[in-house]
């Protein structure tokens, strides 16, 4: 166990609809990372954030986003579902910057 | 070309057998990471290395910044090891750009 939760662990929906997916790190950790894995792409990073700010984005749609709240969890908001959006989504957190990250056991979304 | 490959893809191996895996990168990074993914889906961070070489029990990981390329070691492997293995390296500081994966089965 990691210390990292994520909820929720399986999620279905259909296409255009909208979603929230939520991440608590560990405590203490103030960095926030979110990640997309789908089977034809593999793992890519998708946005960082660090004690409520936005830190670094990757490959992030325009219909996704994040925040990170004061208490340090984050939601990652996925809208406009697609059938490629089907993939397991993880979290990891870090202490700080640059450091060991700790996944959370990530969010199976099928889009339907 | 992926700005990180791996090798071998998939690799099987006896009980016992001492393993290695490769990961090579083009890019500039400020560190290399070792991830394992159990057949559940789980991501553990294994090893964050920016020089030189790190133990932790029976794994073994190691980076040679100059030629940009890390092994992973696995001795005395165990079928409990089975798992995917995948490196990836921290690029402009916190964006982790990931290989394609190492599928490691050990068979007893």
């Amino acid at each position: 166990d990691s210390g990292v939760t994520q909820t929720p662990k399986h999620l279905i929906t259909a296409t255009g609809q909208r979603v929230t997916l939520r991440c608590s790190p560990r405590s203490g950790d103030l960095s926030v990372y979110w990640y997309q894995q789908s089977l034809d792409q593999g793992l890519q990073f998708l946005i960082q954030y660090y004690n409520g700010e936005e830190r670094a984005k990757g490959n992030i749609l325009e219909r996704f986003s994040a925040q990170q709240f004061p208490d340090l969890h984050s939601e990652l908001n996925l809208s406009s579902l697609e059938l490629g959006d089907s993939a397991l989504y993880f979290c990891a957190s870090s202490v700080r910057d640059k450091e060991t990250q700790y996944f959370g056991p990530g969010t199976r979304l099928l889009v339907l | 070309k992926n700005e990180v490959e791996q090798s071998p893809q998939n690799l099987t191996a006896q009980e016992g057998e001492f393993i290695t895996i490769n990961c090579s990168y083009s890019v500039g990074i400020s560190a290399l990471h070792w991830l394992q993914q159990h057949p559940g889906g789980g991501i553990v961070s294994l090893f964050m290395l920016s020089s030189g070489k790190k133990k932790h029990g029976r794994l073994i990981a190691t980076i040679n910044i100059q030629e940009k390329h890390s092994s992973l070691h696995i001795t005395a492997s165990h079928p409990r090891d089975s798992a995917v293995y995948i490196c990836a390296a921290s690029k402009e500081g916190n964006k982790l750009v990931f290989g394609a994966g190492t599928i490691l089965r050990v068979k007893s």
